[in-house]
């Protein structure tokens, strides 16, 4: 079985410049996660997708970012402008949906990330 | 701020010693999961613990959780050069949010 695929591995850009990250997930897996990890910490959640409709957003820097998932499968985030602070590594994650209590929970499969640096 | 917080920061031992971290959180939780991360990899699942368990294993891997104390912990025995690596908690609500804690970086010597 294919695991969660992600481009580019690595991104440098001057700050102000536009950039795009690229995730396919594990096929029929619904549920897609977009995380942001600074060196040195856990990921910190950007958004969260059930198939095509945003679960969670709550963390993610609408002024800057935005997220889509066409037609429920890959997702694209993008930030516009960057800044330093953005430098970090991006992650994408899937998982089979599963409500409280059923079998599976909703262990989730990484993708290797996307090194961003943003100079 | 994350919900889970792993303690301690960072943990060294020798090889073939046990090591033992561990996470807590602040809200009610329908399941805890704890993940590895290898320097500049992704994250990969290891074992999933429900409100309802207290405890559970896997392999080398023993995971406990007391919900009372919001709290868990991992413990690995016979430790290996190669368990060398981030470790992440990951708490998760009925609702499905994942919230993961700053890790501990485990450093197994030979």
């Amino acid at each position: 079985e294919a695991g969660v695929a992600q481009s580019p591995r690595y991104k440098i850009i001057e700050k102000r410049q536009s950039v795009a990250f690229w995730c396919n997930p594990i096929s029929g897996h619904a549920t897609l996660y977009w995380y942001q990890q600074i060196l040195g910490q856990g990921p910190k959640l950007l958004i969260q997708f059930q198939n095509n409709g945003v679960v969670d957003d709550s963390q993610l820097p609408k002024d800057r970012f935005s997220a889509e998932r066409l037609k429920g499968v890959d997702s694209t985030l993008k930030i516009q402008p960057a800044k330093l602070e953005d430098s970090a590594v991006y992650l994408c994650a899937s998982s089979l949906f599963s409500p409280e209590g059923l079998a599976g929970g909703n262990e989730q499969f990484f993708g290797p990330g996307t090194r961003l640096t943003v100079l | 701020s994350q919900q889970g917080e792993e303690d301690p920061q960072a943990l060294s031992i020798q090889e073939g010693e046990n090591a033992t971290m561990n996470c807590s959180y602040k809200t009610s939780i329908n399941n805890l999961q704890w993940y590895r991360q290898n320097s500049g990899r992704g994250l990969v699942h290891l074992i999933l613990i429900r409100s309802n368990e207290r405890e559970k294993h896997s392999g080398r891997l023993r995971v406990t959780l007391d919900t009372s104390k919001k709290s868990s912990s991992l413990l690995i025995t016979a430790s290996r050069a190669a368990d060398t690596a981030s470790y992440f908690c990951a708490t998760n609500t009925n609702a499905g949010k994942s919230t993961f804690g700053d890790g501990t970086t485990l450093t197994v010597k030979p």
